[in-house]
């Protein structure tokens, strides 16, 4: 069964230190994977989604991602957090083996990231 | 607009009481999307159109929920006879196109309250 775990309610993080807010998934055939972002009481935007090609994503906000097929893990990092990165993320999956039928992204329950000043 | 916008914002509304919801895709995006954020949960997938074809409705909850849209624009989510657990963050999103890596981009949401 298709499916996409963000083991981690909450992150919590000290302003200027590296955060990393996990993502595994489990899909038949290959991904799609996307990261958003909610900012409280603001709709989820869009940071960064991995296609094919170099398994290291850049992204929106200095956000990056690692593609790990082996472990299957998609974790969104950033090197530096800011107090302003304090929101909400979801991770997203498609699964390219039913991609034909199946146009719906399978979403994470999310993590709440926490930047402490 | 520059983005997926949504009306109302904010909706209460009486236990058994129609509700009627908005979106208004970015200009150009041929999918569309519904979907459902309870309090402190993920999202929850309603519906889904693209261009012309008939709508994935797979995510509708029960009959009471039921979606319109006028060939590529504007998009209406009904809910009829509205109960409690109906209250939550319904929001709309778009992408260009019906290929898997199209990104979806969503709008702000509107909150219904069913009191």
């Amino acid at each position: 069964a298709q499916s996409v775990a963000q083991p981690e309610d909450q992150v919590n993080v000290a302003e200027g230190n590296p955060l990393t807010v996990k993502c595994t998934y489990s899909v038949s055939g290959n991904p799609y994977l996307f990261w958003y972002v909610q900012y409280p009481n603001r709709g989820l935007q869009f940071l960064l989604k991995y296609i094919t090609g170099d398994n290291l994503v850049k992204g929106s906000y200095g956000f990056e991602a690692e593609f790990n097929k082996s472990q299957t893990s998609f974790h969104l990092k950033k090197p530096s957090a800011l107090v302003s990165d304090s929101a909400l993320y979801f991770c997203a999956v498609r699964d390219l083996l039913n991609a034909g039928n199946n146009r719906k992204l399978i979403w994470g329950l999310g993590t709440s990231l926490a930047v402490n000043p | 607009g520059a983005g997926v916008s949504q009306s109302p914002s904010n909706k209460v509304t009486e236990k058994g009481k129609d509700v009627e919801l908005r979106c208004d895709p970015i200009s150009g995006h041929t999918a569309l999307y519904w979907y459902r954020q309870r309090l402190g949960q993920g999202l929850e997938f309603l519906i889904y159109f693209q261009g012309n074809s008939a709508p994935d409705k797979s995510g509708l909850p029960s009959d009471r929920f039921s979606a319109e849209r006028t060939g590529e624009s504007v998009s209406t989510l009904t809910i009829q006879r509205t109960q409690q657990e109906d209250s939550a963050v319904y929001l709309c999103a778009s992408s260009l196109g019906f290929r898997s890596m199209d990104t979806q981009y969503f709008g702000p949401g509107t909150r219904l309250t069913v009191l």
